[in-house]
């Protein structure tokens, strides 16, 4: 299969910790994505862990992995104003190919 | 070029018109995927070039879409007797050799069918 769910919506304050959560269903996806888009923006790939990893860790950001759960998350310490965004999920269903989740949008609040 | 980009960035049309949406890839760079992203959803694949030949256009939706590199650098979306369902913003990206993990994406050409 080749869907990707994740909340639509995330509101956290200023200086918390955001996290968002993603499912995908295609067990063969090598690697697995993150992806920021801001209004009027291009799609920026934040991060992407290989499937044989648990976790990787990349200054503020911190991807969890359960392969088992195909379950994903993006952690987002001490998040600031300009972390908000719509954040994708995305599973690699091949070398070129990526199946997107439909976005988590991120509100921080003062 | 610095990034990859898409032109134009915007394109309103008329139901039934023909568009080409333009993709310009960073300079070098083999592979070029084309996305398309509709209001609220996340972007969908819709076809993969390796150099000049689509390797995979498995996504275009119907035969009113076509793309081509001809040259194995700029490409063309094209799309044929537009319909409203067809308003979506189009991504372009590239990478230097296929692999998802080093693709680049341009801003999109947001097409609104009227």
């Amino acid at each position: 299969g080749e869907d990707v769910e994740q909340s639509l919506f995330l509101s956290v304050r200023e200086g918390d910790s955001s996290v968002i959560n993603c499912t995908y269903t295609d067990s063969s996806s090598t690697y697995l994505y993150w992806y920021k888009q801001e209004p009027g923006a291009g799609l920026q790939l934040l991060t992407y862990i290989f499937s044989n990893m648990d976790m990787k860790q990349d200054q503020r950001l911190t991807v969890l992995l359960n392969k088992k759960d195909k379950h994903l998350s993006l952690r987002i310490a001490d998040t600031q104003t300009g972390d908000s965004a719509i954040y994708f999920c995305a599973e690699g269903l091949n070398d070129y190919k990526l199946s997107f989740g439909a976005g988590t949008t991120v509100t921080v609040r003062a | 070029g610095a990034g990859v980009s898409q032109t134009p960035s915007n394109k309103v049309t008329e139901k039934g018109k023909y568009v080409e949406l333009r993709c310009d890839p960073i300079s070098g760079h083999t592979a070029l995927y084309w996305y398309r992203q509709s209001l609220g959803q996340g972007p969908e694949f819709l076809i993969y070039f390796q150099g000049t030949g689509a390797a995979d256009d498995s996504g275009l939706p119907n035969d009113r879409f076509f793309a081509v590199r001809p040259e194995g650098s700029v490409s063309t979306l094209k799309i044929q007797r537009t319909e409203r369902g067809d308003s979506a913003v189009y991504l372009c990206a590239s990478s230097l050799e296929p692999g998802n993990t080093e693709a680049f994406f341009g801003q999109g050409t947001r097409l609104t069918v009227v």
